[in-house]
């Protein structure tokens, strides 16, 4: 079965500080990897995504995220946060034939004034 | 841009009583999926539904819970006796034709179960 695993439960980062979140997943002969954002009240959004290709991904809000097939990761990063960019962030991955997402536990990023 | 809406917001029942959690997914996707979420736990999944027929589900999708598309654009899970241990945030997705394509989600209800 996968399995994806969130290192940090909590990240607090001053604005304009660059961040980067942590995502680790099991291995897999095919994996795809997905970052989504939760803002409070709020469904999960898409971020970015890996489906195959190129290693650094860009998505939406200035984020970015690098696959490292050797290291089984997936981290999330961006060069500097915004105070709206405080939300729980979740890595997730699907593979091969199953289409069910699993999902990490989450990481509470909060960017302080 | 399209979204998946589900209703109500928040759902507060007694235990034991039957409850339906409902969802429009956006209106070309064809797979579409229910997850939970217990207060501080991860995101799990529940069920898979395409083509008018449940594609995947997991253990904790067990008699007490089913699914079903009654018309072209709704899509509900109904939980028959509800137990303390569903209080979770519920959310439905739904994701295109072609396969490992995103799932888009919509923003849950909170089922409070008394």
């Amino acid at each position: 079965a996968q399995s994806v695993t969130q290192l940090d439960s909590q990240v607090p980062v001053f604005e304009e500080a660059p961040v980067e979140l942590r995502c680790n997943y099991s291995s897999s002969v095919s994996v795809y990897l997905f970052w989504y954002v939760q803002y409070p009240n709020q469904g999960l959004q898409l971020l970015l995504k890996y489906l195959s290709g190129s290693t650094l991904v860009k998505g939406i809000n200035g984020f970015e995220a690098e696959f490292n097939k050797s290291q089984t990761s997936f981290h999330l990063r961006k060069p500097s946060v915004h105070i709206s960019d405080t939300a729980e962030y979740f890595c997730a991955t699907s593979s091969g034939s199953a289409r069910q997402l699993t999902f990490g536990s989450g990481t509470q990023l909060t960017v302080l004034p | 841009e399209p979204e998946v809406t589900q209703t109500p917001s928040h759902q507060v029942t007694q235990m034991g009583q039957e409850v339906i959690l409902r969802c429009v997914p956006i209106s070309n996707h064809l797979y579409f999926y229910w997850y939970r979420q217990i207060l501080g736990q991860k995101v799990e999944f529940l069920v898979s539904f395409y083509n008018n027929e449940i594609s995947e589900k997991s253990e904790i999708f067990d008699d007490q819970f089913s699914v079903e598309r009654p018309d072209g654009s709704n899509f509900t899970l109904k939980i028959r006796s509800t137990k303390l241990e569903d209080s979770a945030m519920y959310f439905c997705a739904s994701s295109p034709r072609t396969s490992n394509q995103p799932q888009h989600f919509g923003d849950g209800t909170r089922l409070s179960i008394l």
